[in-house]
Parts: structure tokens; C-alpha cells; sequence
């Protein structure tokens, strides 16, 4: 199975910092990496797809990079709104995994 | 607009089953695979499995390959997931969620809004 680890697993920020999660798979999966954010209660909800494409409705202030192992979700600048927990996911082979996860918190 | 409506929360003793719905509406259903993913209390995401409604074939993660039946009803727009001989283990929220794709790279761009299995004797 191909293994997602995020980094950090956790982080304190303020309203209108720029915030970067990362997500690093243990072999190449090309662009098939996609971005989800879940706040408390709720399923998760899409942001990122292929890497970098911003999905239907999400804010521009969201954005994608990456290929092969290393992907990136950057917050350009963090609103109230998005105090949530990030997932990282893989669709490059199955099963299809998930990283563990970031949680961002208000500092 | 799109909707995926789940059934309501269960509770189970050990070794039972549950059987949990997924009612789609506002797409045409036999042309978007439907999966289905768990999250234990605290815990990350797990994709258990997914199924074709257009064929009805499904495809299951190791993990749950002999427990898990996941079936479809087309007449109501309806996938189904059966997970049996529950343990503690087994407690979680589970969720269906539609795919699409953008050539050939899948993502979930909806979600069922999750239905909450306790087992517990």
C-alpha cells in the first residue's frame, strides 16, 4: 500500500498567515494526489484535485503543487473559516490511502 | 444539485452486521462509482471499498475483503455497504462518497454526510 505521511501533524496559526502542509508519498504517484479539509462533524469536503486543480467553490486563497513524492497545500492567507483538519489522499493505485492528517489551530 | 443522503446511526453488539444506505440524487446514478470510507473516533480516513452501480461490480480493500458486501439498488438511486461479524474495532463514522475524475485521476467530490456505528455489547 502506498503510505502518505503530512507534516505537521498539527499547527497553531493566525488569522491571515500563509499556512503549508505538506504531503510526502513513499514512491511516486504522479499528480494523483488530491486535497480535502474537515472540520468537526461534518465529512470532508474537496479542495484540491490532481495536485493543483482548485476544485468548484473552494477560495482562490487555497492552492496545490507537487509531483511524484512531495505535494504542498498552501493557505495564502488563513481566515476564520478554515481552522480545520487537512487530509492528503491518493489515487494512484489501490487501495486508495490517506495521510493522517493536519490539524490547523487558531494560535 | 447533488446529494448523498445517509441512513441513520446503529448500534450493534459484537459479531452482528449493519447495513448502512447511501441514497444519490441530483446526477444521473449509474455513471459515477460510489465508495465508501470509515473514520474511527479521533482517527484518519480508511477507503473500504468502492462499487459500479452501472454493473453492480464492487471492489473491496484487503482489510475488509470477506466482511464487507456492497451492493446497489438503481429503481431508488441506492448503494448499500454491509459490514458483518462487527467488533469493537469496527465503531466509526461511515461515509459513501461519489468519485470523479479529471482524466484519469479520481477524487471524492461529494460525500454522504456519514452515519455513526457504535458497537458495544
Amino acid at each position: 500500500d502506498i503510505q502518505l505521511t503530512q507534516s505537521p501533524s498539527s499547527l497553531s496559526a493566525s488569522v491571515g498567515d500563509r499556512v503549508t502542509i505538506t504531503c510526502r508519498a513513499n514512491q511516486s504517484i504522479n499528480l494523483y494526489l488530491n486535497w480535502y479539509e474537515q472540520k468537526p462533524g461534518t465529512a470532508p469536503n474537496l479542495l484540491i484535485y490532481a495536485a493543483s486543480n482548485l476544485h468548484s467553490g473552494v477560495p482562490s486563497r487555497f492552492s496545490g503543487s507537487g509531483s511524484g513524492t512531495d505535494f504542498t497545500l498552501t493557505i495564502s492567507s488563513l481566515q476564520p473559516e478554515d481552522f480545520a483538519t487537512y487530509y492528503c489522499h491518493q489515487s494512484y493505485s489501490p487501495p486508495q490511502t490517506f495521510g493522517q492528517g493536519t490539524k490547523v489551530e487558531i494560535k | 444539485q447533488v446529494h448523498l443522503v445517509q441512513s441513520g446511526a446503529e448500534v450493534k453488539k459484537p459479531g452482528a452486521s449493519v447495513k448502512v444506505s447511501c441514497k444519490a440524487s441530483g446526477y444521473t446514478f449509474t455513471k459515477y462509482y460510489m465508495h465508501w470510507v470509515r473514520q474511527a473516533p479521533g482517527q484518519g480516513l480508511e477507503w473500504m471499498g468502492m462499487i459500479n452501480p452501472s454493473s453492480s461490480r464492487a471492489t473491496y480493500a484487503q482489510t475488509f475483503q470477506g466482511r464487507v458486501t456492497m451492493t446497489r439498488d438503481t429503481s431508488t438511486s441506492t448503494v448499500y455497504m454491509e459490514l458483518s461479524s462487527l467488533r469493537s474495532e469496527d465503531s466509526a463514522v461511515y461515509h459513501c462518497a461519489r468519485v470523479s475524475s479529471h482524466w484519469t485521476i479520481y477524487y471524492f467530490d461529494y460525500w454522504g454526510q456519514g452515519t455513526l456505528v457504535t458497537v458495544s455489547s
